[in-house]
């Protein structure tokens, strides 16, 4: 519907195991985002992605790691993960430009994600 | 620090009543507003933005008010309809950069 995709929409994983999220979009973008959704919380912002270069890394742990190939992919690799990272990931993408401070975020359904 | 809050954490209003929705920002040099909408199972839609040289604007059956004077920021729903039924976030940025600060999420509840 927003021209943002992302897969699985559902994930269960242990501990242990590794896991990758992957998030496109179709909007011809140049800036891609992902957030984690909790329960109560508000959106807290993990990682930024301008023109396939990180930007913003808000002090998220080194269990996630993102990686952006192009400008239309965005993934979200897992690993030793914490029950207490059982949330929505939300991927969200932009047009950002120097002179243009309008910034409406265009965002995924997101994956729920649950830790065992 | 930045911070967005919403006074407000649950709305229930009656099918065809007008809603407002309120958000406080405590950030002055924030430049850039926005309110998503969030129904259940998906991700945020965006429904009305508002740069803060701007005091009113308005959309389809949505008029978003800013208070930049007591940094208040308000989302009016013309004729609620049960559809609309959703989580309400606010989102806050400086006109440079792209880093929205998102408010904790309002409940409006539509009764038919």
């Amino acid at each position: 519907e927003t021209g943002v995709t992302q897969t699985p929409r559902h994930l269960v994983m242990g501990m242990t195991n590794k896991k990758s999220l992957k998030c496109e979009q179709h909007l011809g973008h140049n800036a891609m985002y992902w957030y984690k959704q909790s329960a109560k919380k508000p959106l807290e912002l993990m990682f930024v992605y301008n023109f396939k270069e990180q930007t913003e890394n808000n002090s998220v742990p080194s269990r996630f790691s993102p990686e952006c190939p192009n400008s239309s992919h965005l993934f979200l690799h897992l690993h030793t993960l914490q029950p207490e990272d059982s949330a929505l990931y939300l991927c969200a993408s932009s047009q950002v430009s120097r002179t243009s401070g309008g910034n409406e975020q265009y965002f995924g359904p997101g994956t729920r994600l649950t830790v065992t | 620090g930045e911070s967005v809050g919403l006074h407000l954490p649950t709305l229930s209003v009656q099918e065809g009543d007008n809603s407002i929705i309120n958000c406080a920002y405590s950030n002055s040099a924030s430049d850039y507003f926005i309110w998503y909408k969030q129904e259940s199972g998906k991700g945020p839609q965006f429904i009305i933005d508002i740069r803060s040289n701007m005091d009113k604007r308005q959309g389809q059956r949505v008029t978003v008010l800013l208070n930049k004077t007591v940094k208040h920021l308000s989302l009016q729903i013309a004729a609620t309809q049960p559809g609309d039924s959703a989580v309400y976030f606010c989102a806050e940025k400086g006109w440079v950069g792209n880093k929205l600060v998102f408010g904790a999420g309002t409940i409006l509840r539509v009764k038919s």
